[in-house]
């Protein structure tokens, strides 16, 4: 099937750490980008987006940034919260098409 | 506002049986799109559907199926199902389902064990 971001690596982090999620997308055409949050036992929750005429944005505690030369994205949370321990998965979609492509997924643990 | 809600959220079957599952999106959204979620594959798009139509389908056999009613809501279908559909079934709304508004709304998913 087709999928953004292969691998799902696990990240630990401590908890007023800043953590960053890596994500690699794999269609050049797709020009918008969001991730996701999913904790245990519930569906997917939106974080934050960023449209490809941008490299950041920046929301409460959690900062996106995109590099369309190599299809990267990134997502940064600050002061990283017992609260935060969830999986998080990058996402892609064309504006003109009707699906949105997520990655593998990254596991993020907060050690207290 | 009512978030999108899913029916059942736990299910049983069997080898060669099939299985309807529901989706109510949230109010206003005409786009539903289908997840297949599973540890080894991550979240595979299976369709998504839009006034009753279906835009756009993932790589999944015949075997499963969508549709869409008047007022929005979902179903969708596996027939002869088989061990490795075992998964969580995500449903998502969106406004239109597009780039712009294209912010996807889930459900918390119906969890089917084949036997």
């Amino acid at each position: 099937g087709e999928n953004v971001g292969l691998h799902l690596p696990t990240l630990s982090v401590q908890e007023g750490d800043n953590s960053i999620i890596n994500c690699a997308y794999s269609n050049s055409a797709s020009d918008y980008f969001i991730w996701y949050k999913q904790e245990s036992g519930k569906g997917p929750q939106f974080i934050i987006d960023i449209r490809s005429n941008m490299d950041k944005r920046q929301g409460q505690r959690v900062t996106v940034l995109l590099n369309k030369t190599v299809k990267h994205l990134s997502l940064q949370i600050a002061a990283t919260q017992p609260g935060d321990s969830a999986v998080y998965f990058c996402a892609e979609m064309n504006t003109g098409g009707f699906k949105t492509i997520f990655g593998a997924g990254t596991r993020l643990f907060v050690k207290a | 506002k009512a978030g999108v809600t899913q029916t059942p959220r736990y299910l049983i079957k069997t080898r060669g049986q099939q299985v309807t599952l529901s989706c109510s999106p949230i109010s206003g959204h005409r786009s539903v799109s289908w997840y297949q979620q599973t540890p080894g594959q991550g979240l595979q798009f299976l369709f998504e559907y839009f006034s009753e139509t279906q835009r756009n389908k993932g790589n999944f056999p015949g075997r499963f199926s969508g549709r869409q009613f008047s007022n929005s809501r979902s179903e969708m279908n596996v027939s002869t199902l088989e061990l490795g559909d075992s998964a969580l079934y995500l449903c998502a709304s969106s406004l239109e389902g597009r780039g712009l508004s294209g912010e996807l709304f889930f459900g918390e998913g119906s969890r089917l064990t084949v036997l």
